[in-house]
């Protein structure tokens, strides 16, 4: 099945400055690739997501880059602020399947 | 509108209990699915319902879980004879019908469950 590692587990960036999450993936059929944030005692929720016909989708402040050569993809956050602090979750998913793969989670944390 | 809801949000039992959590899904969302968080851990897949069938059961990890959906709508997820590994939040998510995959999955804040 399909397996995603997250990396870094734990980020740390002054306010302002831009963070990076990398994730890579196993399965080469997967096509959806989602970021979700994570706030203390809530439910995930979707910050941007891109399919696998496209190699790079912009958000505002948010901008997440697939490599489906290599299987890998980044998140990429800029301008950081406070209240980007979360736990930041990538996932995989691929026609057919609708489970998604989560990686493990980055905690981001942005220093005022 | 309202989001998915889950309740309890918080439930506390003894090993050997049975539990139920509950899911609404967002009205219209004929997708509904059920993932486990463990402390500090990433979210790992129990079950996928489309309408009242659950053709992907693959995550449910032991025959003590098991699920069922009625209406095309809620969602209850039990647990049988409750162990502390248990422990964990139970999250659902819901989602329009359309190609697989592909959708976008609403999540609800979770049910909290402490098995001691």
């Amino acid at each position: 099945g399909e397996n995603v590692e997250q990396h870094p587990s734990t980020l740390s960036v002054q306010e302002g400055d831009s963070a990076v999450i990398k994730c890579t993936y196993s399965d080469s059929a997967s096509n959806y690739f989602p970021w979700y944030k994570q706030e203390l005692g809530k439910g995930p929720q979707l910050i941007i997501d891109i399919r696998s016909n496209v190699g790079e989708k912009k958000d505002q402040r948010i901008a997440v880059t697939l490599n489906k050569t290599a299987k890998h993809f980044s998140l990429h956050i800029t301008e950081t602020q406070p209240e980007d602090s979360a736990v930041y979750f990538c996932a995989a998913s691929r026609t057919g399947r609708r489970a998604l793969t989560f990686g493990s989670g980055t905690r981001l944390q942005v220093q005022p | 509108g309202a989001g998915v809801s889950q309740s309890p949000s918080n439930k506390v039992t003894e090993k050997g209990k049975d539990v139920e959590l509950r899911c609404d899904p967002i009205s219209g969302h004929t997708a509904l699915y059920w993932y486990r968080q463990s402390l500090g851990q990433g979210l790992e897949f129990l079950i996928y319902f489309q309408g009242n069938s659950a053709p992907d059961k693959s995550g449910l990890p032991s025959d003590r879980f098991s699920a069922e959906r009625t209406g095309g709508s809620v969602s209850t997820l039990t647990i049988q004879r409750t162990q502390q590994e248990d422990s964990a939040v139970y999250l659902c998510a819901s989602s329009l019908m359309g190609s697989g995959g592909k959708e976008t999955q609403y999540f609800g804040p979770g049910t909290r469950l402490l098995v001691l």
